[in-house]
């Protein structure tokens, strides 16, 4: 029972322009939502997160946005880097449920 | 250490093996929790202490899993009997507050790989 789902297993995108990445949820239950990073042989980095109080949260590059009334989170990668080219995780509160991710490629 | 510190990093053990993955939480961290992470998918919950108390072992795929937290800092993940798909990355995170809602600081993973 998948109650996180990241529906794109890939994404590529050209340096500078924007990233954006998608997950959904099925229990309107969560209130908090992260995200995580995540690069070869290591474990994931928090990036960003957002309460279900608000819609969004900007840090920097990267902001998240929340649709409660959809059930739908997504992560905003402006300008995107190589640097930020790796797997990215959107996790729900509640022991952490996680997607399945989703490997960005920033290409130069 | 600084950072959540997981050991070994690789392990290879034959069908049948007991194995035990050890995990070593940022000091004074109350919350830690194990994860499973098969190729090509998100990490999987396994189980999530507060101290030494195991409050949800609701994701152990079988009892051959077997977690321990005695003094409420260094964890051990035991699988018996070990099987193929047993075979993944297994992570291991910690949080300093007692609940939910709060990033998590992840290990690097032991990998698993049972021939």
């Amino acid at each position: 029972d998948q109650q996180v789902k990241q529906n794109s297993p890939s994404l590529s995108v050209q340096e500078g322009r924007i990233s954006i990445l998608n997950c959904d949820y099925t229990n309107s239950m969560f209130d908090y939502f992260l995200w995580y990073k995540k690069y070869p042989a290591e474990g994931p980095t928090f990036l960003i997160s957002i309460s279900s109080i608000k819609d969004k949260n900007e840090d920097g590059r990267f902001t998240v946005f929340l649709n409660k009334s959809a059930k739908h989170l997504s992560l905003h990668i402006v300008p995107s880097q190589p640097g930020d080219s790796a797997v990215y995780f959107c996790a729900a509160s509640e022991l952490m449920r996680f997607g399945a991710g989703t490997r960005l490629t920033v290409k130069p | 250490g600084a950072g959540v510190s997981q050991s070994p990093r690789y392990k290879v053990a034959k069908r049948g093996q007991d194995v035990a993955l050890r995990c070593d939480p940022i000091s004074g961290h109350v919350s830690l929790f194990w994860y499973q992470q098969a190729l090509g998918q998100g990490p999987e919950f396994l189980t999530y202490f507060q101290n030494e108390a195991q409050l949800d072992k609701s994701g152990l795929p079988s009892d051959r899993f077997f977690a321990e937290r005695p003094e409420g800092s260094v964890s051990t993940l035991k699988i018996q009997r070990t099987q193929q798909e047993d075979s993944a990355v297994y992570l291991c995170a910690s949080s300093p507050g007692g609940g939910t809602g709060t990033g998590y600081t992840f290990g690097s993973g032991t990998r698993l790989t049972v021939v």
